[in-house]
C-alpha cells in the first residue's frame, strides 16, 4: 500500500462547477498537509497547506482535513479551465521535513 | 520571492556518463531536496540536506549521490548514468521554521540514451 494515494483520475469537470479530489496516508502521525498544482512540463507549485482538523478556504480553494479517517480533500469551486492541471497531495510524517507525494490527480475542465 | 533555479532545463547524457545537476536557491533556506518525478509514480526523494555539509537519504538513492558544500547549493550526482534515470529531476528548498511550503526549482529533464 502506498503512503499517499490519491485517483490518478483524469477528473472531468464543466467549468464553473465544484472538482472535488480525495487522498488518504496510512502514516497516523502525519503532521502536515498539502495541496500543490502541477501545470504540464512545470513544477509544482503549492496552492493550500492544512494542519488541523476541519475546513480552510482560500478564494476558491477549500482543503479539509479528517485525521481520524486519514484523508485529505481539496474543492475548487467555480472550476475554470485555468485549473486544469495535476494536484498533488503531499503529506509531513512526524519526523523531520521530507514530504511524501501522492502520485496526483489529473483535472480537466471543459468550458 | 523565492527562486529556485537548475543548471539546466533539459540534458541528454549517455549511459555510463558522470551527470550532475546543480540547483540553487536565494533565501537562505537550511533545507533542499531533490526528487524525481516519473508517470504514474509521482514525485519521490532522492536525497535531502539540512545543512552545509549534511546529507540524508531518501527514498531511492541507490545510483545517486549529493553534494552540499554552500548554504544555497545542492547538487545531485549520477555516478554512472543508466537509462533507467532518465527522468525530471526538481529540485527544491525550505525556509526555516517551514513546515513544509517547499518551493521547487523549474526541473531538468534528463534523457540518458
Amino acid at each position: 500500500q502506498k503512503e499517499v494515494e490519491q485517483n490518478s483520475g483524469p477528473l472531468s469537470v464543466p467549468e464553473g462547477a465544484i472538482a472535488s479530489l480525495n487522498c488518504t496516508y496510512s502514516d497516523r502521525g502525519s503532521q502536515s498537509f498539502f495541496w500543490y498544482r502541477q501545470y504540464s512540463g512545470k513544477s509544482p507549485e503549492l496552492i493550500m497547506s492544512i494542519y488541523s482538523n476541519g475546513d480552510k478556504e482560500d478564494g476558491r480553494f477549500t482543503a479539509q482535513l479528517n485525521k481520524a479517517s486519514q484523508y485529505v480533500s481539496l474543492l475548487i469551486r467555480d472550476s475554470q479551465p485555468s485549473d486544469s492541471a495535476t494536484y498533488l497531495c503531499a503529506v509531513m510524517v512526524a519526523a523531520g521535513n521530507k514530504l511524501t507525494f501522492g502520485g496526483g490527480t489529473r483535472v480537466l475542465v471543459k468550458p | 520571492d523565492v527562486k529556485v533555479t537548475q543548471s539546466s532545463r533539459y540534458l541528454v547524457k549517455r549511459t555510463g556518463e558522470k551527470v550532475f545537476l546543480e540547483c540553487v536557491q536565494d533565501m537562505d533556506h537550511e533545507n533542499m531536496f531533490w526528487y524525481r518525478q516519473d508517470p504514474g509514480l509521482g514525485l519521490r526523494l532522492i536525497y535531502f540536506s539540512y545543512d552545509v555539509k549534511m546529507k540524508e537519504k531518501g527514498d531511492i538513492p541507490e545510483g545517486y549521490s549529493v553534494s552540499r558544500e554552500k548554504k544555497e547549493r545542492f547538487s545531485l550526482i549520477l555516478e554512472s548514468a543508466s537509462t533507467n534515470q532518465t527522468s525530471m529531476y526538481l529540485c527544491a528548498s525550505l525556509p526555516p521554521r517551514g513546515w513544509g511550503e517547499q518551493y521547487f526549482g523549474p526541473g531538468t529533464r534528463l534523457t540518458v540514451t
